[in-house]
């Protein structure tokens, strides 16, 4: 199975700040790799598939680059209603997994 | 609009058997695989099973393996998961989510809580 190691795994910030999430992959996922945003008590809300392709409706500062085995989701100017928790996921083989997510929390 | 309405989750003894729903509206439910998805309360996302558009395939997380079964009804629109021999670490809100060519999980359910308790 691929295990998706997320850092950090907690953030504090303020707002306008640049904030950067790191995914690593066990092995190659080529590009294979999603970003969801989670807010308590909703359903994921999918940012970035093919790990640089912006879903529609998601604001411009959000970002992701990346392949094989590193990658990264960035908000270029955290907004309050960033404040969320963030999972990576891979598609590249089954048993699909997710990274363990990351909170990000106002300072 | 695309709608997925999670159903049939509530409380359960462990070893027990529970069947959940997912209703799919609003696209063409019968050309997509779909999946379940679920997450332990204060935990994170833990995928679950897929099944392929006309259910000649599934793949389970081997949490799961052997004692959940997805299944689909295209008639209906309704994608399922029956989960038996259920365990106390089964207790999590279950969503369903489809997958698209272009774009994967892009529409989730709201979820639906199951809680296996004695």
């Amino acid at each position: 199975d691929i295990q998706l190691t997320q850092s950090p795994s907690f953030l504090s910030a303020s707002v306008g700040d640049r904030v950067t999430i790191t995914c690593r992959a066990s092995q190659g996922i080529s590009s294979y790799l999603v970003w969801y945003q989670q807010k308590p008590g909703k359903a994921p809300n999918l940012l970035i598939y093919t790990a640089s392709t912006l879903q529609g409706g998601v604001p411009s500062r959000f970002s992701g680059s990346g392949s094989g085995t590193e990658f990264t989701l960035t908000i270029s100017s955290l907004q309050p209603e960033d404040f969320a928790t963030y999972y990576c996921q891979q598609l590249n083989s089954y048993p699909l997994t997710f990274g363990g997510g990351t909170k990000v929390e106002i300072k | 609009q695309v709608q997925l309405v999670e159903s049939g989750g509530g409380v359960v003894q462990p070893g027990r058997s529970l069947r959940l729903s997912c209703a799919a509206s609003g696209f063409t439910f019968n050309s997509l695989p779909m999946h379940w998805v679920r997450q332990a309360p204060g935990k994170g996302l833990e995928w679950v099973a897929v099944i392929t558009y006309d259910g000649s395939n599934e793949y389970y997380a081997d949490s799961v393996k052997g004692r959940f079964t997805i299944s689909r009804d295209n008639s209906k629109n309704t994608l399922y998961l029956q989960m038996n021999s259920l365990r106390l670490d089964d207790t999590a809100v279950y969503y369903c989510a489809r997958q698209t060519p272009a774009v994967p999980f892009d529409y989730w359910g709201q979820g639906t809580l199951v809680t296996v308790s004695s």
